[in-house]
């Protein structure tokens, strides 16, 4: 399977809002309601904000959220703030193996 | 809480093996799957391997396979990863990870270098 594509930079000012895609296959985030975004800042572990497309666990601003159109994920940034710019990885569920997109850099201007 | 601890990373040379060791606890360990994900220097996240919640399904990216294994020792609650063969292009950062439908909840990561 091929790694989910992902757009390698995106960028807006404070309290802007910015969307990141990520596109797979019916087999894997059109196929299924299980697509994770994770944020992960320079030295550190990834850290999961967004899963099963639009669910933030405890503890992440409401700011993020999630969707999905067919086989295209997003997640979409709101009111950006300086401590955002990280870089951010999707997964989906694809059965037994695991699936990421490439990454891309958020850049808070 | 999801707590995940890696440990036995460092620096080996071509052709060398080692053993990662993740030491997981704050959820059921047996009822969940768990995985190896790399990330080279500078480079994305790219998953290595799963296993299945009662060992009997391991699955592998290609570039690995053969060389690498996954186990877990469901009694002290932890998943290993023995990495044989190893080349300069394993060099990376190894994540433990508790999978849940293609979530992945991360550990803090070991450095395995591969260099002579």
């Amino acid at each position: 399977q091929s790694a989910l594509t992902q757009p390698p930079s995106a960028s807006g000012s404070p309290g802007q809002s910015v969307t990141i895609s990520c596109t797979g296959t019916s087999s894997d985030v059109g196929g299924y309601n299980h697509v994770s975004w994770y944020q992960q800042h320079p030295g550190k572990a990834p850290k999961v904000m967004i899963y099963e497309v639009n669910k933030r666990p405890s503890g992440v601003p409401d700011r993020f959220s999630g969707s999905k159109s067919g086989n295209t994920a997003s997640l979409t940034v709101s009111g950006l703030q300086p401590e955002d710019e990280a870089d951010y990885y999707c997964s989906s569920y694809a059965g037994t193996n695991g699936l990421f997109g490439g990454g891309t850099k958020l850049t808070v201007l | 809480e999801v707590q995940l601890v890696e440990s036995g990373g460092g620096l080996v040379q071509p052709g060398g093996s080692l053993r990662l060791s993740c030491a997981a606890s704050g959820f059921n360990f047996r009822i969940y799957w768990m995985s190896w994900v790399r990330q080279a220097p500078g480079k994305g996240l790219e998953w290595v391997a799963n296993i299945n919640e009662d060992g009997s399904g391991r699955f592998y990216v290609d570039s690995v396979k053969g060389r690498f294994t996954i186990s877990r020792d469901d009694a002290k609650s932890s998943v290993s990863l023995q990495m044989n063969s190893l080349r300069a292009e394993d060099t990376a950062i190894y994540y433990c990870a508790q999978v849940t439908w293609g979530r992945f909840d991360w550990g803090q990561g070991t450095l395995v270098t591969v260099s002579s």
